[in-house]
């Protein structure tokens, strides 16, 4: 199975600050990355698929890069809304694992 | 609109079984490949189960293999995930998701499905 490593666990940040999330997998994923947010007690919401296509939607503050093995999910100028949790999951072979997550706290 | 409600969830014991129901409203869950995710009380997210659109090819995690079932209904519209030998570490929320293009862009809210004696 690919393993997949986020860092940080976890961040603290303010209003207006650019955050970016790192994601690492244990072989190589091409392109196939997707990044959801999670708000407690609600679903997982899809944000940026294919490491760096940004879902219709979705605000142009976050963006996604990376292939192969190391993906980046950044927020720009974070926003109220922003502070969720986020995760990374490949999508290159089943099963299609997910990190640990990452949680941004004001 | 389209949407995912999932049901079915609840208390069972060590050992029992419970049937999770995913209905599905402004998409044909036919013409789609369909996940179940789950997530236990305060970790992340663990994906569970894959079927293809038709059935014909169906996965899950080595943690629930022989012991779950994902199948379709077409006629209801709905997913649905048989539980059997159900063990403490399967207590968690389980969600429903659409997989559209590789990625699970429909979920539902989830159910919760609680473990214990």
């Amino acid at each position: 199975d690919i393993q997949m490593t986020q860092s940080p666990s976890s961040v603290s940040a303010s209003v207006g600050d650019r955050v970016t999330i790192t994601c690492r997998a244990s072989q190589d994923i091409n392109s196939w990355l997707a990044w959801y947010q999670q708000k407690p007690g609600k679903a997982p919401n899809l944000l940026i698929y294919d490491a760096s296509s940004l879902r219709s939607g979705v605000p142009l503050r976050f963006s996604g890069s990376g292939s192969g093995t190391d993906f980046s999910l950044t927020i720009s100028s974070l926003q109220p809304e922003d502070f969720a949790t986020y995760y990374c999951q490949q999508t290159n072979s089943f099963p299609h694992t997910f990190g640990q997550g990452t949680k941004l706290e004001i | 609109e389209v949407q995912l409600v999932e049901s079915g969830g609840g208390l069972v014991q060590p050992g029992g079984s419970l049937r999770l129901y995913c209905a599905a409203s402004g998409l044909s869950v036919s013409d789609y490949e369909m996940n179940w995710v789950r997530q236990a009380p305060g970790k992340g997210l663990e994906w569970v189960s894959y079927s293809n659109r038709d059935g014909g090819i169906i996965l899950y995690a080595d943690s629930v293999r022989g012991r779950f079932t994902i199948s379709k209904d077409t006629a209801e519209n709905s997913l649905y995930l048989q539980m059997n030998s159900l063990r403490a570490d399967d207590t968690a929320v389980y969600f429903c998701a659409r997989r559209f293009s590789r990625y699970m862009d429909v979920w539902g809210k989830g159910t919760t499905v609680t473990v214990s004696s």
